[in-house]
């Protein structure tokens, strides 16, 4: 079946670092691609997304391309600040037309001032 | 506007009791979905609901799981015969039509903890 797989945290990074959560996933039709963002003690909220191939989503300096080759949809944020810590979902929705989402396991980020 | 909202938002109860949660969508929004959340995992797919009717109950575990959303907005989800397995956050989300490319927001959810 449908998956995501995420790289395994925590992520531990020094305020104006660069940012990468590596997101791969495995789906058999033509998946949308997610990020949804969980800050600490609030609910989850969606960062960016892309419905289709080469398509770049972006929110709040972070952003993600859609990467049909390498089944990937790696989140990217040039200088991370201390309100980034969160965790990170990457997720997709399989076809069918349900908009059912598959979560990857989520990535905890860690921002040192 | 108002998001989406859960209650209660925590739930402690006994094995073999059973349980309520509630869920009030956006309003306006024809698709509403349930999912689970584990410690340290992302949401598992429950149940959705487009409009009156359950879609897709492929998520639920076994029959002691059962949603309904009677009149296409506010939706309950029960459990059964609970167990300690239970256990977990329960998220509520809804978005305007269900399709792929939806955005679907989320409710605070609701803490179980069956001991």
């Amino acid at each position: 079946g449908d998956s995501v797989t995420q790289m395994e945290g925590p992520v531990t990074l020094s305020e104006e670092a660069f940012l990468t959560i590596n997101c791969t996933y495995t789906a058999t039709g033509y998946p949308s691609l997610f990020w949804y963002v969980q800050y600490p003690g609030e609910g989850l909220q969606l960062l960016l997304k892309a419905t289709k191939a080469d398509d770049k989503g972006s929110n709040k300096g972070f952003e993600a391309t859609y990467r049909k080759e390498t089944t990937s949809f790696h989140l990217e944020k040039g200088s991370v600040q201390v309100s980034d810590s969160a965790v990170y979902f990457c997720a997709l929705t399989s076809g069918g037309n349900t908009g059912k989402l598959i979560f990857g396991q989520g990535t905890t980020l860690q921002v040192k001032p | 506007g108002a998001g989406v909202s859960q209650t209660p938002s925590n739930k402690v109860t006994e094995k073999g009791k059973y349980v309520e949660l509630r869920c009030d969508p956006i309003s306006g929004h024809t698709a509403l979905y349930w999912y689970r959340q584990s410690l340290g995992q992302g949401p598992e797919f429950l149940i959705y609901f487009q409009g009156t009717g359950a879609a897709d109950d492929s998520g639920l575990p076994n029959d002691r799981f059962f949603a309904v959303r009677p009149e296409g907005s506010v939706s309950t989800l029960k459990i059964q015969r609970t167990e300690r397995g239970d256990s977990a956050v329960y998220l509520c989300a809804s978005s305007l039509a269900g399709a792929d490319t939806d955005t679907q927001y989320f409710g605070p959810g609701t803490r179980l903890t069956v001991l």
